[in-house]
């Protein structure tokens, strides 16, 4: 089945620093990529997908990178605001199914 | 567009009780659904998969008759705990996809904090 590791587990940086988020997935086969961000006791919601027929996908400040050939996608997030603190998850499609496979999890902390 | 909805959002109940958790699809007509599961300080486990009108598919280790879900109409899936147990206590969180196959995008509920005594 499809593994997913995202790094780091924790991410301090100073508002208005950029943030990056690391994943890496094993199934080849795997063609969408969302990103989700998960505040304190709610349900997590999609700040931006990707799919396997792109390289880069940007909105306003959050963008995402695929590389297909290395496995891997990472998030961008510019000008850190305090409001981005939370707990962000990327997940990677099961084949060309439907299902998703979930990353660890990042606490990013934007610290004033 | 695409607001999931989740109720209730907090439940207690005793031990052994059984307790009904709905999931609803507010402005689209969601094909999927899919029933989760997340621990404190844990990544999503998904439990189960949820199309209209055919039986639920489970994850490896889920129990289907502890279990149970009802996929009725295109807006509503139900998760229904039977004979909880205190270790059944988790957020309970679904999500909703307009695709019956392909990687369309899931939209999350609020999630549902169950607590069993």
């Amino acid at each position: 089945g499809e593994n997913v590791e995202q790094h780091p587990s924790t991410l301090s940086v100073q508002e208005g620093d950029s943030a990056v988020i690391k994943c890496t997935y094993s199934d080849s086969a795997s063609n969408h990529f969302p990103w989700y961000k998960q505040e304190l006791g709610k349900g997590p919601q999609l700040i931006i997908d990707i799919r396997s027929n792109v390289g880069e996908k940007k909105d306003q400040r959050i963008a995402v990178t695929l590389n297909k050939t290395a496995k891997h996608f990472s998030l961008h997030i510019t000008e850190t605001q305090p409001e981005d603190s939370a707990v962000y998850f990327c997940a990677a499609s099961l084949g060309g199914g439907n299902k998703l496979t979930f990353g660890t999890g990042t606490q990013l902390k934007v610290e004033l | 567009g695409a607001v999931v909805s989740q109720h209730p959002s907090r439940v207690i109940c005793k031990s052994g009780t059984s307790v009904k958790i709905e999931c609803r699809s507010l402005d689209f007509q969601a094909t999927t659904m899919f029933w989760y599961r997340q621990f404190p300080k844990q990544s999503l486990m998904l439990m189960a998969t949820s199309n209209e009108g055919s039986k639920a598919t489970y994850e490896q280790g889920v129990e289907k008759d502890k279990f149970l879900i009802n996929h009725a109409s295109l807006t509503l899936s139900t998760l229904t705990v039977t004979s909880a147990h205190p270790e059944d206590s988790s957020f309970y969180i679904c999500s909703a996809s307009r695709s019956l196959a392909g990687p369309d995008t899931q939209y999350f509920g609020p999630g549902t904090r169950l607590t069993v005594l």
